[in-house]
């Protein structure tokens, strides 16, 4: 069984702080990691799809950074927006497994 | 262009019975993952359906079935409902079995069995 671990569990900031969560997966077999954005009453929506180590990618204020060898991604959010609440998910894919997904960092930022 | 569609978006059912949860994916994509979300934690990978065959199967048990239709879409059956089958179910579709792409997901069916 594969641990995808995220932290924090929740977090609440103010508009126009930056932000950053962890996903903690296995250092093996490593073969992609997925970030998304999932908003209350919406689908999940895919940020990032990283597969190479030292990858970074960048989308908005949003950024991704991943370290395989390791086995950690962080996600930053620069200057929080009230829109930027949401659950992050990551999900972590070996290539001799499916997707498995972390339990998510809720964001809520206040204006 | 249409996203991932999912019906029924709610379901009430008791133990015992069976239930059949419906996916279109987006267009031009070929490939149908299903996923369970229980209160508290991630989504859990059920199984993925690719030219119309089970390619993958995470955890679950043989009351969990699908099928794929040749149109891509595709359906999720679960005989023998347990209480524990409360969840929301989010399906998901992709362009080929690979998944170094990202998954679209649609607006998931909430299962409520009493």
């Amino acid at each position: 069984i594969l641990n995808v671990e995220q932290s924090p569990q929740s977090l609440h900031v103010q508009e126009g702080d930056s932000t950053n969560f962890t996903c903690s997966f296995p250092s093996s077999n490593f073969y992609a990691l997925h970030w998304y954005r999932w908003e209350t009453a919406k689908s999940p929506e895919a940020l990032f799809v990283m597969t190479l180590n030292g990858d970074e990618k960048k989308k908005g204020r949003i950024s991704a950074t991943l370290n395989t060898k390791e086995g950690y991604s962080y996600l930053y959010i620069k200057g929080s927006q009230p829109e930027d609440s949401a659950t992050y998910l990551c999900a972590f894919h070996s290539g001799y497994s499916t997707l498995t997904f972390g339990k998510g960092t809720m964001l809520l930022v206040s204006p | 262009d249409a996203g991932v569609t999912q019906s029924p978006t709610h379901l009430i059912k008791t133990r015992g019975q069976q239930v059949t949860l419906r996916c279109s994916p987006k267009s031009g994509h070929d490939t149908v993952s299903w996923y369970q979300q229980a209160l508290g934690q991630g989504p859990q990978f059920i199984f993925q359906y690719y030219e119309e065959e089970e390619r993958q199967r995470g955890n679950f048990p043989d009351r969990f079935s699908g099928h794929q239709f040749p149109n891509y879409s595709s359906e999720l059956n679960v005989n023998a409902l347990l209480l524990g089958d409360s969840a929301l179910y989010l399906c998901a579709s992709s362009l080929g079995r690979e998944l170094d792409q990202p998954q679209h997901f649609g607006d998931g069916t909430r299962l409520s069995i009493l």
